[in-house]
Formats: C-alpha cells, structure tokens, sequence
C-alpha cells in the first residue's frame, strides 16, 4: 500500500527556520516524483515545486523559488520543505504528494495528510 | 506562471449532471494533454479525480469525466450525489516545466 506521512503540525516564530518531512512507503521512493502544495487558511491549491528523488531534479513555481528548499533523503525513503525565515504568511496546511513514475507530467496520485505550520509571533 | 480560471461555484440537483471548466492558455492547459482534476471535501487532503485530460485512477467512479477542447478542460460529474459537494481543483502541465493549479471551484448539491 502506497503510504506517504508527513511530520506533526509545528508552531514557529517569524524569522524561524523549519524543515517538514513526508516519508514515503508501498513503493519504489526513487522512481517517483514528490511534490509539494500549499494551502491557506481558506484558500486554493498552490503548487509549490517537485523532486526526483532519484537524481535530485527539483523544480520550483517562481512564486517558491528562493523562499522554501525541496530536498530528499532516498536512503530512508524522505522528502522535506524547509524554510530558513519563516514569515506569517507562511502559515498553511502543507502537503506532499506522489507524482508521476520517471517523467513530470503533473498529476499527484497518493497525497499525504497534510503538515499544518502556523507562524506566529 | 498565472493559475488556470476555474468558476468559483456550481451547483446542480442530485441525479443531474454539472461541468466545471477550467481555462489556461496555449502554453499549459492547450499545449499538453496533462490536465488533472482534484476533489476536496472540508479538512480533508485532495483526491486525484482525473489524469492526463481523461484518464480515471483506479477507484474513481465512472460517474466523473474529463475532456478538453483548445485551451480549456472541463470535468463532468453525472448523476450528481450528495457526497460529490467539495471544492474542485484542475492543473496542468506548463511549458516552463512545472505545473499550476486552478483557483478552485466549489460545488454545491442541492
């Protein structure tokens, strides 16, 4: 069974750095892109970027890039979003998600429960 | 990269049948045929509906359908049923490589 779990819900303080995780199981963690969706209190989907575990491909949304930092440890099968200086308009419920096998072509298919990150001075 | 339009809202009887739409331009949502459409209930996390324009996952009741035409994709749900009140999403595939979600549509089952 393919599972994806994420990390607690966090509460920060602006300027804070934070790392969440998403850990991955029930399938080949190198082969399959993760990605990444932020939503705020009451608002949309955003996607925020992907990687490939397998080589480290990441791509980010120009609103995210330079804000948050994708990255992947395959050895125990985990991606993570992190953030250097958070801000309050970093507070959101945080997901990751599993994308296609080998090539991008967009759809997320098994999705985590979700990391709420709530920034608050 | 600008979100895809999507309707805010759409309701429809139960039994009927609804579309949402969902517009982009030549260079995601025309371009290739990576349209993907989620359903989201209240504190719940999305479930992918539709892939690749048209294309049901495992489990997904054939009563939702995908399609487009140019430069918009549409979902249709038929024999609407209560449990199908959620937000709705669609995104694409864009040509800088990455992907973007529609603002979101809320459908209501009367």
């Amino acid at each position: 069974e393919v599972q994806l779990v994420q990390s607690g819900a966090e509460v920060k303080k602006p300027g804070e750095s934070l790392k969440i995780s998403c850990k991955g199981s029930g399938y080949s963690f190198t082969s399959y892109w993760i990605g990444w969706v932020r939503q705020m209190p009451g608002k949309g989907l955003e996607w925020m970027g992907i990687i490939y575990p397998g080589d480290s491909d990441t791509r980010y949304s120009p609103s995210f890039q330079g804000q948050v930092t994708i990255s992947a440890d395959k050895s125990i099968s985990t991606a993570y979003l992190q953030w250097s200086s958070l801000k309050a308009s970093d507070t959101a419920m945080y997901y990751c998600a599993r994308g296609d096998y080998d090539i991008l072509t967009g759809y997320l298919d098994y999705w985590g429960q979700g990391t709420l990150v709530t920034v608050s001075s | 990269q600008s979100a895809l339009t999507q309707p805010a809202s759409v309701s429809g009887s139960p039994g009927q049948s609804i579309t949402i739409s969902c517009t982009g331009t030549s260079s995601d949502v025309g371009g290739y045929n990576y349209v993907s459409w989620y359903q989201q209930h209240p504190g719940k996390a999305p479930k992918l509906m539709i892939y690749e324009v048209s294309n049901r996952p495992s489990g997904v009741s054939n009563r939702f359908s995908g399609s487009k035409s140019g430069n918009t994709a549409s979902l249709t749900i038929s024999g609407l049923q209560a449990e199908d009140e959620a937000d709705y999403y669609c995104s694409s595939y864009t040509s800088s490589s990455i992907v973007v979600f529609g603002g979101g549509t809320k459908l209501t089952v009367l």
